[in-house]
Formats: C-alpha cells, structure tokens, sequence
C-alpha cells in the first residue's frame, strides 16, 4: 500500500516569497491533516479535510496561508507571502473517516524562509 | 502552551540499555498515543493506549498511562542505534484531532 506523498521535499525561499505544498494520501483515506512542526517542537494541526470539507482550520493563518482539497483527494497548502517564522517541516497525514487516532503521515516537506 | 510536556526534552543511552521518556497533560483523555520520528522523516504511530489500559506491550515498547496522575511514560527496553529518533506523544483534543507534545530527542549510542 503506497504512504502519504508529499512535494517536494526540501525548499528554500526568500520572505515575502509564495510556496505551495502538495500531498496526495493514501487511497481511500477521506480525511487529510497538514500539520506545521517548528524546529524543536511537536506537530501543530494547522488544518483538516473532510473529503473536501474543512473539518478545523481554527489555527491556519488565514492572512497569508491557505490549503484546498478540491476533488477530495490531493491537497495544495500555500503561503503567501512567507515570513521568517513559517520555516518549519509541514506534514500531510491521512486517515480512514472517522478514524482520527490512526493518522498516516508523509515525509514532510522542510521549508527555510531566508 | 497546549501541549503536553515531555521529559526529558533530551536523552542519551549506550546500545543495550533502556530508555524512558515520559508525558504529562492537563486534562482528561480517553487514550493517548506514542509516535516516532526519525531525522527528516515523518511521525510513526507507535503504541495507542487507552484509559482503561494501565500498560500496553509493543515488542520493546512498553507504554504506561497513570489517568490519576496525567501521565503516560514509553520505555524502550534494549536500545539500538537505529531506536535514535524523537518520541512524541499525542493525547485528543475534542472528538477529531490530536495535540502532540514537544517531543523527547534520544540517541543511542552504538
């Protein structure tokens, strides 16, 4: 069974600059969480899909982050524009409806803001 | 903060001995769990305990939880060197979400 996918892998921007994350999880999994991990710290929800509804977004950004789940399945998280503080590995993780205590996690995807 | 708090932030351990980290939290949980992290991987979902569960076994894994005190601890028995990774856990938050702790860093040293 394929894992979460997540891409790409590494990227380096300037502040100010836009970046956009994509993760694709695991098939049938209607339910997809990004998650924003700071250097040193735990992961942090930022938010979470439903199929393609959002289930919590209580602590995106909403100034300058924005995520879609149009069809259901693949997942587009976008920050626009970056500030020094959003370095951090963001990580996409999946799971079954339903199943929140059984989440699937993807690589991440680590992002230095210069 | 709402995380929970993990001690200690950092360990280190000879290949062969045992490690453990422990994770304390405010409120009252249902379940917690116990995730690993390698270097610029993802989280692996290790052990789930539950409230009524006072010890679970995972091979080397043997997690506690302690509902009177609001803690869970994980030790890992035998360490090896690829056992080197952080170690969160992560108790619920409303019905559909988790909170992970700050995370214990352990290395084994070979």
């Amino acid at each position: 069974e394929a894992g979460v996918a997540q891409s790409p892998r590494y990227k380096i921007i300037e502040k100010r600059q836009s970046v956009a994350f994509w993760c694709n999880p695991i098939s049938g999994h209607a339910t997809l969480y990004w998650y924003q991990q700071i250097l040193g710290q735990g992961p942090k929800l930022l938010i979470q899909f439903q199929n393609n509804g959002v289930v919590d977004d209580s602590q995106l950004p909403k100034d300058r982050f924005s995520a879609e789940r149009l069809k259901g399945v693949d997942s587009t998280l976008k920050i626009q524009p970056a500030k020094l503080e959003d370095s951090a590995v963001y990580l996409c993780a999946s799971s079954l409806i339903g199943e929140v205590d059984t989440q699937y996690f993807g690589p991440g995807t680590r992002l230095t803001v210069l | 903060s709402q995380q929970g708090e993990e001690d200690p932030q950092a360990l280190s351990i000879q290949e062969g001995e045992n490690a453990t980290m422990n994770c304390s939290y405010k409120t009252s949980i249902n379940n917690l769990q116990w995730y690993r992290q390698n270097s610029g991987r993802g989280l692996v979902h290790l052990i789930l305990i539950r409230s009524n569960e006072r010890e679970k076994h995972s091979g080397r894994l043997r997690v506690t939880l302690d509902t009177s005190k609001k803690s869970s601890s994980l030790l890992i028995t035998a360490s090896r060197a690829a056992d080197t990774a952080s170690y969160f856990c992560a108790r619920p938050s409303g019905t559909y979400k988790y909170i992970f702790g700050t995370g214990t860093r352990l290395k084994v040293l070979a």
